[in-house]
């Protein structure tokens, strides 16, 4: 069975530019969840996704926005990128409907801002 | 709001020894706990996690976690560490009044030495 993945494992922008993160889920999990994870900050929460619809956000600017597919697959996107964007993004997936189940982890997609 | 805290930035240990590394969260209701370890370059995976029951879990790699409800603490323990258990631990938490979002520690690097 296929794990969470993410693309591109490293992405390379200037300031102002705007990033775009894909992630696919484990088959069977309609839950994404997106993190950030800059240098000393640990994992900060960005968006979680179920069933396509957005359902909880962290305390990121309105610039941090994505989305989920029918097939549940997601997107992030960032735009007018600053300098303090770059970080290792995490993306997760977990089942829906209960509280028991962890998550899943992918290796994540390093964004680096010039 | 929930939260998590760890209370150790790094734990420095010699190899054989033992260690543990602290967990706190702050909810009065239910929760679920999990400790998760991530490996230099690589995602998040899961080491153990609590839903009910015993109070003691055993998770993968020789790791336990000891849920005490009264302090509201999840510390996570080994009784000898080897050089390839030097990596970052984060301690989560979900439910208690915040859904099915997960609230990640700000991790705890473990660092193993000869």
């Amino acid at each position: 069975e296929a794990g969470v993945t993410q693309s591109p494992t490293h992405l390379i922008k200037t300031r102002g530019q705007q990033a775009t993160l894909r992630c696919s889920p484990i088959s069977g999990h309609t839950s994404v969840y997106w993190y950030q994870q800059a240098l000393g900050l640990g994992l900060q929460f960005l968006l979680w996704y179920d069933e396509g619809e957005e359902r909880n956000r962290g305390n990121f600017p309105p610039r941090f926005s994505g989305r989920q597919f029918p097939n549940y697959s997601s997107e992030l996107n960032v735009n007018a990128l600053e300098l303090e964007d770059s970080a290792l993004y995490l993306c997760a997936s977990s089942r829906a409907g209960t509280l028991t189940g962890e998550l899943f982890f992918g290796e994540g997609s390093r964004l680096t801002v010039l | 709001a929930q939260s998590v805290t760890q209370l150790d930035s790094q734990v420095p240990v010699f190899e054989e020894a033992p260690v543990e590394l602290r967990c706190n969260y702050s909810s009065s209701v239910s929760v679920y706990l999990f400790w998760y370890v991530q490996y230099p370059n690589q995602g998040l995976q899961l080491l153990l996690k609590y839903l009910s029951g015993s109070t003691l879990v055993k998770g993968i790699n020789g790791f336990e976690a000891e849920f005490n409800k009264s302090q509201t603490s999840f510390p996570l323990r080994k009784p000898s560490v080897h050089i390839s258990d030097t990596a970052e631990y984060f301690c989560a938490v979900r439910g208690g009044g915040q859904g099915f979002s997960f609230i990640f520690g700000k991790g705890t690097r473990l660092l193993v030495k000869p």
